[in-house]
């Protein structure tokens, strides 16, 4: 069965960087796109970014562009979120998601690692 | 970007009501919509995509309409595993977007 793991979560300063993984399994990861979605506490769903199967192609959110950069190593299947920069609004849990099409609906998630930024 | 609004952000339910949720998008999205259901600490499931479209395994009871700008979610009759926040998503174009959400409480 699909199966997704973040890990990298964490506290870290404003202004220092991280990064987080997902590990997939259950398909095949080279053939579908994947996104990172966030969610602040106590807060709604935030659309973080997302990449093509075979990573040329990369979209992300207004807040995040320019300091976040998305990646992937499909010989690993894993998913990856470079967070430079980070601001206290970045505090989250941060999800990865697996899209059938592009774009599409999310229909796996993993569990989320929780990113705190704070001094 | 497509700014999409749910209404209401809070609904005080009861067992066995029939709940209708509302999402608007800013432009047409035609039915490239989803919803979702999300419990505290868990990831959000998806219960319905392309507007209408009930995902696999999920009950019957929910349903889903519109097309658009103006859609809806269903709950034929609220059961106690129902209490939950609900998110509709456009995947009509970049950035994707969510609805801020309908949270339903038990009245």
């Amino acid at each position: 069965q699909v199966q997704l793991v973040e890990s990298g979560g964490g506290v870290v300063q404003p202004g220092r960087s991280l990064r987080l993984s997902c590990a997939a399994s259950g398909f095949i990861f080279r053939s579908y796109a994947m996104h990172w979605i966030r969610q602040a506490p106590g807060k709604g769903l935030e659309w973080v970014a997302v990449i093509s199967d075979d990573g040329s192609t990369k979209y992300y959110g207004n807040s995040v562009k320019g300091r976040f950069t998305i990646s992937r190593d499909n010989s690993k299947n894993t998913l990856y979120l470079q967070m430079n920069g980070l601001r206290a609004e970045d505090t989250a849990v941060y999800f990865c998601a697996k899209c059938p099409g592009w774009p599409d609906r999310f229909n796996y998630w993993g569990q989320g690692t929780l990113v705190t930024v704070s001094s | 970007d497509i700014q999409m609004t749910q209404s209401p952000s809070t609904l005080s339910t009861s067992v066995g009501d029939r709940v209708t949720i509302t999402c608007r998008a800013s432009q047409s999205i035609s039915s490239w919509l989803a919803w979702y259901q999300q419990k505290p600490g868990k990831a959000p499931k998806l219960l319905i995509y392309k507007a209408s479209e009930l995902e696999s395994g999920v009950p019957s009871r929910f349903s889903g309409g519109g097309s658009g700008t103006e859609f809806t979610l269903i709950i034929s009759s609220l059961q106690p595993d129902d209490f939950a926040t609900y998110y509709c998503q456009q995947y009509d174009s970049y950035p994707i977007t969510f609805g801020q959400g309908t949270r339903l409480e038990i009245k």
